[in-house]
């Protein structure tokens, strides 16, 4: 079945040491987006790529950073992690058609401990 | 801006009750409207969509019907079961911008 999946379901690191959660996607659909969700919110998009094209939520910080390599692939990299950032990450995927109902398919999520 | 609101939850019903759950929305020219349903511990599923105005979407017993005039999708089901204890989000989503969530409603339902 095509579908979104994450790597690791449940990624524990340290405060302030570097961590990499990743995104796969076999729909082919061109526009990936990452999401943070605390408990018991809703989630907040972080960033998304059209494409190639990344584009930053203006409120995102910049501890996160995000790279596309390919189609598939879609990483989040959260260069020094502090205990606010433990979270649900969500990666989500649509395809953009114009005029489209713009519906998104999401991974299982992530969920990052921070000791 | 654009935006969702949801009834406040918890809800908590008991097995074959009725379920309403209120979702009103703000916006401009004329979103898409999406119900997403969260399972503990994993990632959000579409639950069902209406994409204009008079449109009712519909999935698993689940129907929300998009109404303009009141600016409203509100998610209903007959009778619920036991398993349809989620968190379920309203959401909108403009050509070319990403969804509005609303900040979830949860459902428990007991036997």
């Amino acid at each position: 079945d095509a579908m979104v999946i994450q790597n690791p379901r449940y990624q524990v690191t340290q405060f302030g040491k570097p961590v990499t959660l990743s995104c796969s996607q076999t729909l082919n659909h061109n526009v990936m987006y990452w999401y943070q969700q605390k408990s018991s919110q809703a989630p907040k998009l972080l960033f998304h790529y059209y494409d190639k094209d990344f584009n930053n939520e203006a409120d995102t910080p910049d501890n996160f950073q995000s790279r596309r390599p390919n189609t598939s692939f879609c990483f989040l990299d959260i260069r020094s992690p502090g205990l606010g950032d433990a979270a649900m990450y969500l990666c989500a995927t649509s395809r953009a058609i114009a005029g489209g109902p713009g519906e998104q398919f999401f991974g299982p999520g992530t969920r990052l401990t921070v000791l | 801006g654009d935006s969702v609101t949801q009834m406040e939850g918890p809800v908590t019903l008991s097995e074959e009750a009725f379920l309403t759950i209120n979702c009103t929305y703000t916006a401009t020219g004329y979103p898409s409207l999406f119900w997403y349903v969260q399972y503990p511990g994993e990632g959000l599923q579409l639950l069902l969509k209406a994409t204009k105005a008079d449109d009712k979407g519909s999935n698993k017993g689940f129907e929300a019907t998009y109404r303009k005039e009141t600016t409203s999708f509100h998610l209903e089901k007959g009778s619920v079961q036991v398993s349809d204890s989620a968190v379920y989000f309203c959401a909108l989503k403009q050509a070319g911008t990403a969804l509005i969530f609303g900040k979830g409603t949860t459902l428990s339902v007991s036997s």
